[in-house]
C-alpha cells in the first residue's frame, strides 16, 4: 500500500524567506509523487510531477521538489516566499502499475501562511 | 480551453435526502474522477469514469454512485445523505484513464443539516 506522510499542517513564513514543505512516501514501487496547491474555494492545481525521469522537478510559480529514493522524500521548495503563496498543498502519491493516476493517495495537506 | 465546471457550487440537504453532482470536463478529456475532501479525512478517490463505464472504486459505501455520459460528463449521486456526508466534492478530468496529469474543478460544498 502506498501512503504519504506531510510534515506539518500549519507552516509559516516570511515574505521573502525560504519556503519547505515536507513531504514524505511509502511505496513498494518506484512511485509517481505530485504537489498540488489549493487556494480557498477552488479545487486542486497542479505544481509538478515526478514521474521517474529528472529526480529534481521544476514546477509552476517558482516552486521545485527533488525526489530522494534514500530518504523516501519529495519536498517542496520555493527560495523567496511570495503573499500569493499563501494556499494550502498536498503532496500525493500514485503506483505506476495500478493503472495510474486514479489509484492516487494524498497526503492531508499543509496550509502556509506567509507573514509580511 | 474551458476548464472544469462543477454545478452547483454549494448545495444545502437534510439527512436522508439525495444529492446529484454535475461535472463537466475539459474537452477532449473522457476520464473523470471523483474525489471527496473533508478535514478530517483530507481528499479520497470516490470513483472513476472512462468512455461511460466505471473503471475504478474507492473504499465509499454504495449510497456513493456515479455515471458518465457519451459527451463525458460526468454526475455524481448520494442518496440518504447523512451528517459525515458534508464535504467538498471535487471532480478531475484527463484526456486518457491511467494518465498522471488530471485537472481539477472548483469543487461543489456539500452541507447536510
Amino acid at each position: 500500500a502506498q501512503s504519504v506522510t506531510q510534515l506539518g499542517s500549519h507552516v509559516s513564513v516570511s515574505e521573502g524567506a525560504l519556503v519547505l514543505l515536507r513531504c514524505n512516501y511509502s511505496s513498494s514501487v518506484p512511485p509517481y509523487l505530485f504537489w498540488y496547491v489549493q487556494y480557498p474555494n477552488q479545487g486542486l492545481q497542479l505544481l509538478l510531477k515526478y514521474t521517474s525521469a529528472a529526480t529534481l522537478v521544476k514546477g509552476i510559480n517558482g516552486f521545485e521538489a527533488e525526489f530522494k529514493k534514500s530518504e523516501t522524500s519529495f519536498h517542496l521548495t520555493k527560495p523567496s516566499a511570495h503573499m500569493s503563496d499563501a494556499a494550502e498543498y498536498f503532496c500525493a502519491v500514485s503506483d505506476p502499475a495500478s493503472g495510474g493516476y486514479q489509484k492516487v493517495t494524498f497526503g492531508i495537506g499543509t496550509k502556509l501562511q506567509v507573514i509580511p | 480551453k474551458a476548464g472544469v465546471t462543477q454545478t452547483p457550487r454549494y448545495l444545502i440537504k437534510t439527512r436522508g435526502q439525495q444529492v446529484t453532482l454535475s461535472c463537466s470536463p475539459i474537452s477532449g478529456h473522457r476520464s473523470v474522477s471523483w474525489y471527496q475532501q473533508t478535514p478530517g479525512q483530507g481528499l479520497q478517490f470516490l470513483f472513476e469514469y472512462f468512455s461511460e463505464t466505471q473503471r475504478n472504486k474507492g473504499n465509499f459505501p454504495g449510497r456513493f454512485s456515479g455515471r458518465q455520459f457519451s459527451n463525458s460528463r460526468s454526475e455524481m449521486n448520494v442518496s440518504t445523505l447523512e451528517l459525515g456526508d458534508s464535504a467538498l466534492y471535487l471532480c478531475a478530468s484527463s484526456q486518457q484513464t491511467g494518465e498522471e496529469t488530471q485537472y481539477f474543478g472548483p469543487g461543489t460544498r456539500l452541507l447536510v443539516l
